[in-house]
């Protein structure tokens, strides 16, 4: 069964520890992306990869990093420096040519406390 | 840069009422325009883009390259319809995504 998926789906993690959120897809999709959801901010782009050990920053990519060892697998790192982590986070996955539009993960909400 | 707008946070219609949910964007280049919908506790999915010129779920949307604009239309609105909707714009130069900020489509029977 193909898709794509983000665990997990809560997270709850103290002030000034990083959190690994966790990003798998097995469409054999080339590119994958993270967004961050914010009510009455749409989604707003965090960092992508078109390949395997690239990857590009995106519009608000501070107090982040992310790594691309494997195709299928795009984890995100929230560290302590990001000022504001908790939201609703989302990955998505696309395959780059014929058909360019993405497929979204469910999500994961992480709440800092 | 390349950006999304989409002006109108909430749009309520009555059932059978016509639907408008606009988008506008700023892009240099010929881009490739999206909308995604996302119902009640379900995955953001991909409802139309603007290449195919289709329609689904009896939803279309025409490229306005004079007036920037990609906006979502509906004759006949259904009380299934309600979600949230978002525009997103593709360009050549990044190959991600961008979004606007979404439209709460709400439609009362």
């Amino acid at each position: 069964d193909g898709g794509i998926t983000q665990s997990p789906k809560y997270l709850f993690r103290k002030e000034g520890q990083n959190v690994t959120l966790s990003c798998e897809q097995n469409l054999n999709h080339d590119a994958m992306y993270w967004y961050r959801q914010d009510p009455g901010q749409g989604l707003r782009l965090i960092y992508y990869s078109q390949i395997v050990n690239d990857f590009q920053k995106g519009d608000i990519a501070e107090g982040y990093s992310v790594s691309r060892e494997k195709k299928e697998s795009f984890p995100l790192t929230v560290t302590s420096a990001q000022k504001n982590p908790t939201a609703f986070y989302l990955c998505a996955s696309s395959l780059e040519g014929f058909r360019p539009e993405a497929f979204f993960g469910q999500g994961t909400r992480l709440t800092v406390v | 840069a390349q950006r999304v707008t989409q002006p109108e946070k909430l749009l309520s219609v009555f059932k059978g009422a016509p639907v408008e949910l606009k988008c506008n964007y700023s892009y240099s280049g010929s881009p490739e325009l999206f909308w995604y919908v996302q119902y009640s506790r379900q995955r953001l999915q991909l409802l139309l883009r603007h290449i195919s010129r289709e329609s689904i779920k009896g939803f279309t949307a025409d490229l306005n390259k004079g007036e920037t604009s990609f906006h979502l239309k509906k004759p006949f609105a259904q009380e299934e319809d309600s979600a949230m909707y978002y525009c997103a714009l593709k360009g050549t130069g990044r190959r991600a995504l961008t979004f606007g900020s979404g439209t709460r489509l709400q439609v009362q029977p």
